[in-house]
């Protein structure tokens, strides 16, 4: 069966750090990769998504970025975290080539920008 | 991608029923509806979809409307674990960004 991993579960780190968060998928190849932020009492917003390695499409303009250097790995990244960045991540993945199928999260990191 | 109408909250006494409504009275004709839940501080699980027939797996079914304006999420026994937000999201089939629009939701608890 397919699982999907997000690592750390939680994260504080300091106005202006950098960030990395990492997020594989096992038992499946080349799944559509998604990158959510859901702000605190909010729905979730999509960041990024992939359809392939290298392949990223924004969603919305921020300090964030987003790389799929293999397959099943998909990493969101800043080079100087805001106080906005604040929240709680996802990580999904989806079935390719069958855009009806749904997405499957992982349990999330939540991010605090003190 | 159609918007959808939910209750705010419901109560449901455990190992009864609990049936969660939504609206999309503006679903096109290409347009799935999806369940989802999310419990506190975990990321949102899928439960179901569908198109227009009714749909059952080992969680809960989907009750769709002859015109496809509304549905009903089904948890045939409530559980205490099933206390969680319900969202109900309608999305076109052959969307691009595969995006999922999370309105709201219906906040359940189930009650011993």
């Amino acid at each position: 069966s397919q699982t999907i991993h997000q690592w750390p579960a939680t994260l504080v780190q300091p106005v202006g750090s950098p960030l990395s968060l990492e997020c594989t998928v096992e038992g499946t190849s080349n799944p559509n990769l998604y990158w959510y932020r859901q702000a605190a009492g909010r729905g979730l917003q999509l960041l990024f998504y992939s359809v392939g390695i290298g392949q990223i499409s924004s969603e919305v303009p921020q300090n964030l970025s987003a790389s799929r250097p293999q397959d099943r790995q998909f990493i969101l990244s800043s080079k100087k975290l805001l106080l906005s960045d604040s929240g709680f991540y996802l990580c999904a993945w989806s079935v390719s080539g069958a855009s009806n199928q749904p997405q499957h999260f992982g349990d999330g990191t939540r991010l605090s920008i003190l | 991608d159609a918007k959808t109408t939910q209750p705010p909250s419901m109560d449901c006494a455990e190992g009864r029923a609990a049936n969660l409504p939504c609206n999309h009275s503006t679903i096109s004709g290409n347009e799935y509806v999806y369940w989802y839940r999310q419990i506190h501080s975990q990321g949102p699980q899928y439960i179901i979809h569908g198109l227009k027939n009714n749909e059952t797996n080992e969680m809960a079914s989907l009750i769709i409307t002859e015109d496809r304006k509304s549905s009903t999420l089904i948890l045939p026994h409530a559980t205490l674990r099933d206390t969680a937000v319900y969202y109900c999201i309608v999305r076109l089939f052959t969307s691009n960004t595969g995006k999922l629009i999370f309105g709201q939701g219906t906040t359940l608890q189930v009650k011993p």
